[in-house]
């Protein structure tokens, strides 16, 4: 257990549906990211934040796709309209981002599959 | 794209050491290597980083060549539990991790 949680750890939803996933970071970390993975791939990069600033975001993160960390504490990210390529483990990572040095910490993934 | 190059799959046999190479030809001289593994169906996994010296830690040992375009990662005693994928990332300070498709290490009894 690295202290990054994730909810749901698993999720179906019909294609067309809502879903959205919430992460929370080990608490003194500032810096939050979201990823993308696929089976068989490495984690994919989506977006981070700074506190609640959402600082970057990859092109592979659609209109259909809104994160927000409101309180610089725990994020959320929301998926609209759900398509079946969609389904991936969504990944949530925090790191105290004053040192060059630090390490990002995982937490164990949101399983999401659209039907 | 990654910038980092490692093998497939490798496997080693439970109790002897497990050597996973990475190259990393053009990495430059603000880069760090950082090296994580993903135990199936789980997060990934910090192992260890280093600059430019030899690093160890309570689980592993990164060995980064003099010219750092390449380095290994060593586990010493594998079991069964090491069996995971690990991932060779180099980036700097400020940049965003990318991940590889890593090395499948099957730890066998």
């Amino acid at each position: 257990d690295t202290g990054v949680s994730q909810d749901p750890r698993h999720k179906i939803t019909k294609r067309g549906q809502n879903v959205t996933f919430r992460c929370d970071p080990i608490s003194e970390h500032n810096r939050l990211y979201w990823y993308r993975q696929t089976l068989g791939q490495g984690p994919e990069f989506l977006t981070y934040f700074q506190n609640e600033a959402q600082l970057e975001k990859s092109r592979l993160l659609s209109d259909r796709f809104s994160a927000e960390r409101p309180k610089g504490s725990f994020s959320t990210l929301e998926i609209q309209r759900t398509e079946q390529g969609d389904s991936a483990m969504y990944l949530c990572a925090s790191r105290y981002g004053e040192r060059e040095r630090d390490e990002q910490y995982f937490g164990p993934g949101t399983r999401l599959t659209v039907t | 794209d990654a910038k980092t190059t490692q093998p497939p799959s490798m496997d080693c046999a439970e109790g002897r050491a497990a050597n996973l190479p990475c190259n990393h030809s053009t990495i430059s001289g603000n880069e760090y290597v950082y090296w994580y593994r993903q135990i199936h169906s789980q997060g990934p996994q910090y192992i260890i980083h280093g600059l430019k010296n030899n690093e160890t830690n309570e689980m592993a040992s990164l060995i980064i060549t003099e010219d750092r375009k390449s380095s290994t990662l060593i586990l010493p005693h594998a079991t069964l539990r090491d069996t995971a994928v690990y991932y060779c990332i180099v980036l700097s300070y400020g940049q965003n991790f990318v991940f590889g498709p890593g090395t499948r290490l099957s730890v066998l009894p």
